[in-house]
């Protein structure tokens, strides 16, 4: 089974400039999460999809950030205009609807705003 | 305000040596509790899930406990190898009919381990 995809796995940007990552969840995963991760820090959830619909993203900065799940399948995650304080590493992950809800996180994508 | 706190922040163990790390959490009701290993430089990987009703859960040399009535897991590393150098995340997922499948994750605890 191939797990979570995500591109790019780097990216070097100045601040007020735009970047856009790119997830494809495990074939199947109704539900796709993007997750915002600080050095040094656990995740913290940005937005949670359930098929195409948005079930959560209390804590996305809506005023820079963007993220769609066209078809129900791949997800794009943007931000626009970056600032310094973004540099994380931006982990998308997904389930199933198993009993236990398992999330299965891909490799992640390094973001330096400079 | 759900959430979980582990401990120690870092530490450093001796190659063969055993170590084991804390989570202390406040989420309640809850449905389950996973431990997460994360290599630098990639995603988290599930090692062990216990739901409210498990005590121990066992993955290799990990050993993950639960004390539902203290609020308290732990995770054991038996035998340490080098490749057990990564950072180790405690989360813990609510009831899914009170808040969706929301995990609430701790900072983790970074294990380095020394030949």
């Amino acid at each position: 089974e191939a797990g979570v995809a995500q591109s790019p796995r780097y990216k070097i940007i100045e601040k007020r400039q735009s970047v856009a990552f790119w997830c494809n969840p495990i074939s199947g995963h109704a539900t796709l999460y993007w997750y915002q991760q600080i050095l040094g820090q656990g995740p913290k959830l940005l937005i949670q999809f359930q098929n195409n619909g948005v079930v959560d993203d209390s804590q996305l900065p809506k005023d820079r950030f963007s993220a769609e799940r066209l078809k129900g399948v791949d997800s794009t995650l943007k931000i626009q205009p970056a600032k310094l304080e973004d540099s994380a590493v931006y982990l998308c992950a997904s389930s199933g609807t198993g009993t236990n809800y398992e999330q299965y996180f891909g490799p992640g994508t390094r973001l330096t705003v400079t | 305000k759900n959430q979980v706190e582990q401990s120690p922040q870092s530490l450093i163990i001796l190659e063969g040596k055993n170590c084991t790390l804390q989570c202390n959490y406040t989420v309640s009701p809850f449905s389950n509790l996973r431990w997460y290993k994360q290599d630098t430089g990639r995603g988290p990987v599930s090692l062990t899930i216990m739901t409210f009703s498990e005590n121990t859960k066992s993955n290799g040399r990990y050993t993950a406990t639960l004390d539902a009535d203290t609020k308290q897991s732990s995770l054991h590393i038996t035998a340490s190898q080098l490749s057990d150098s990564a950072s180790y995340i405690c989360v813990v997922s609510p009831m899914i009919k009170a808040a969706g499948n929301k995990l609430t994750f701790g900072g983790g605890t970074r294990v380095l381990v020394k030949p």
